[in-house]
């Protein structure tokens, strides 16, 4: 069974450009989660999708970040103008909707550097 | 608040010692699971364990075993004889329902597992 596939898996981009992200989830999975790990942290969550619908962006910075998840299939996440403190491995995972198989499976993240 | 701490930053031992990773968290709901994950260096985040808050029993596979304490509110994760493709970032994750997000994982900030030959 194919993983969490995501791309770029590195980007390196100046301050104030613009960059996106693609995820396609494992088949089957309604749930998709967006999550930005910084060195040395965590992951935490950007943003949770059920389908196409978005159940949690309380902690996405709406006035720089966006993600699209337009046929509840993969999604997009971009970062429009990005900032210095914004380089940090950003984590696809998905999931199924049941609460009893909730594990979240992880691709191998995109590594994004801003100069 | 919900909120996860792994109080080891680093660790290192050698080859075939037994080591443990501690977690301990904080919730206010009832009904919560608890996960480990294991991130080697090329960065994929690899599922090991799910736990529900009804259920209290150890689970050993393998090497690795887990000891889940409502008590203490910790869920501990031991692995035994080390080998050096354990070298990796453990992380103790939680999810529960505070707030309505049923899918939220909060992370703790990891501990780095150094197995030297």
């Amino acid at each position: 069974e194919a993983g969490v596939a995501q791309s770029p898996r590195y980007k390196i981009i100046e301050k104030r450009q613009s960059v996106a992200f693609w995820c396609n989830p494992i088949s089957g999975h309604a749930t998709l989660y967006w999550y930005q790990q910084i060195l040395g942290q965590g992951p935490k969550l950007l943003i949770q999708f059920q389908n196409n619908g978005v159940v949690d962006d309380s902690q996405l910075p709406k006035d720089r970040f966006s993600a699209e998840r337009l046929k509840g299939v993969d999604s997009t996440l971009k970062i429009q103008p990005a900032k210095l403190e914004d380089s940090a491995v950003y984590l696809c995972a998905s999931s199924f909707r049941d609460r009893d198989r909730n594990e979240q499976f992880f691709g191998p993240g995109t590594r994004l550097t801003v100069l | 608040a919900q909120k996860v701490t792994q109080a080891q930053t680093e660790i290192s031992v050698v080859e075939k010692e037994d080591v443990t990773l501690d977690c301990v968290y904080e919730t206010r709901d009832t009904t919560y699971y608890l996960f480990w994950y294991k991130q080697p260096p090329s960065g994929e985040l690899v599922f090991l364990i799910r736990r529900n808050s009804f259920d209290e029993q150890n689970e050993i596979s393998g090497r690795y075993s887990w000891n889940f304490q409502k008590s203490t509110s910790s869920f501990n994760f031991t692995i035994t004889a080390s080998q050096v493709v354990d070298s990796a970032v453990y992380f103790c994750a939680l999810r529960g329902n505070y707030g309505g997000s049923q899918g939220n994982l909060i992370f703790g900030k990891g501990t780095k597992l150094s197995v030297k030959p």
